[in-house]
Order: structure tokens, then C-alpha cells, then sequence
């Protein structure tokens, strides 16, 4: 069973930086592409980042470029989102979502709170 | 960039009706890379629909998706109670991956 399990958010002020990171298991890891898709309270699912099989090709939505990196760790089948810079607009939930070898999203992480504010 | 635009933002029906929900592309979608989502409050989201037509692993027949180019559509044949939810689209051929901004099926 394909089990995607995001840590490491909670309430930071604006300006700080917080590192999420997901860890994955019943799936070949470095086989899939991942993402980090994010969801504003009461709002629309927003891209926000990817990360090929073996982390040699990344790509950042315009919101988060410059802000944003996204790394893996195969060899610990983990997924990370370092985040600098928050703003009051990051404020979301985050999910880590696996892509199929095809592409499309197929398995979501349940998510996790990212709060910013002072 | 590929913006997808879904109709109508919100659908008011009875169970057992047919739902249909629309998906336009500012551009044409390479290969017919569109998906479909649900998201149920509260929940993650799951996929549903993949290359535009093709049925994700244990989701019923009455999901159905058809369309080419920059018009989708999903339909539900009869909606059952746990139908009542949140659905997206989403481009997946190229960076990056944006999703439309939901249409929201409720209980008339």
C-alpha cells in the first residue's frame, strides 16, 4: 500500500523558513517523479513544485520561485520542500503527491498546516 | 502556460441525477494529459480520471471522462451520496502542472 507521510509544519512568523518533508513507502521510490501541491484554507488545489525520479530535473509554480526548493533522498525514500521567506500567502495545507510513471498525480499524501503569521 | 478555466463553479443536484462538469484549456492539452480529482471535506484529494478518459484503479463506472484538445468534460452517470464533492482538473503533459479552480457538486 503506497503510504505518503508529510512532517514538519506548524506556525511560523512571516519571513522565517520551515522544511517539510514527506516520507514514502509501498512504492519504488526512485522509480516516480514528485510534487508538493499546496491548498489555501477554503480555496483551490495550487502546483507548487516537482521533482524528478532522481532529483536532476525540478521545476517551482512563479509563487514560490527563488523562495522554494525541492530536494529528495532516495536512499531514505523522502521527500523535502525547504521553505525561506514565508509569507502570509503560503499559508496553506500541504500534501506530497507521487506521480505515475505517466505523470498524473496518482497517490496524495493526507497533508500537512503551514501557518504564517506574527 | 496552459490555464484551465472549469464550468460551472458550483452544480446543484439530486441523488441519482447525472452530473456534468466542464474543463476548458487556454491551449490545446499535449496528448490528452488531463486529469480528474475529488476532494471530499477534509480530505485528500484521490484521482479519478487520467488521459482525459481512462478510469483510475477502483473508481466506479458512472465516472466517465471524454474530450481532446482544450475542451473536457466529466460526467457522473447517477450521483450517489458520497458523489457530493469537489472536483479539479488538471493538465499534466508539461511544467508547470496547474489545476483549474474547482467545480463543487452539492446536494440540491
Amino acid at each position: 500500500e503506497v503510504q505518503l507521510v508529510e512532517s514538519g509544519g506548524g506556525l511560523v512568523q512571516p519571513g522565517r523558513s520551515l522544511r517539510l518533508s514527506c516520507a514514502a513507502s509501498g512504492f519504488t521510490f526512485d522509480d516516480y517523479g514528485m510534487h508538493w501541491v499546496r491548498q489555501a484554507p477554503g480555496k483551490g488545489l495550487e502546483w507548487v513544485s516537482g521533482i524528478s525520479w532522481n532529483g536532476g530535473s525540478v521545476a517551482y509554480a512563479d509563487s514560490v520561485k527563488g523562495r522554494f526548493t525541492i530536494s529528495r533522498d532516495n536512499a531514505k525514500n523522502s521527500l523535502y520542500l525547504q521553505m525561506d521567506s514565508l509569507r502570509a500567502e503560503d499559508m496553506a495545507f500541504y500534501y506530497c503527491v507521487k506521480a505515475s510513471g505517466y505523470h498524473y498525480f496518482d497517490y496524495w499524501g493526507q497533508g500537512i498546516l503551514v501557518a504564517v503569521s506574527s | 502556460e496552459i490555464v484551465l478555466t472549469q464550468s460551472p463553479g458550483t452544480l446543484s443536484l439530486s441523488p441519482g441525477d447525472r452530473a456534468t462538469l466542464s474543463c476548458r484549456a487556454s491551449q490545446p492539452v499535449s496528448s490528452s494529459f488531463l486529469a480528474w480529482y475529488q476532494q471530499n471535506p477534509g480530505q485528500a484529494p484521490r484521482l479519478l480520471i487520467y488521459a482525459a478518459s481512462s478510469r483510475a484503479t477502483g473508481i466506479p463506472d458512472r465516472f466517465s471522462g471524454s474530450g481532446s484538445g482544450t475542451d473536457f468534460t466529466l460526467t457522473i452517470s447517477r450521483l450517489e451520496p458520497e458523489d457530493f464533492a469537489v472536483y479539479y482538473c488538471q493538465q499534466y503533459g508539461s511544467s508547470p502542472w496547474p489545476f483549474g479552480q474547482g467545480t463543487k457538486v452539492e446536494i440540491k
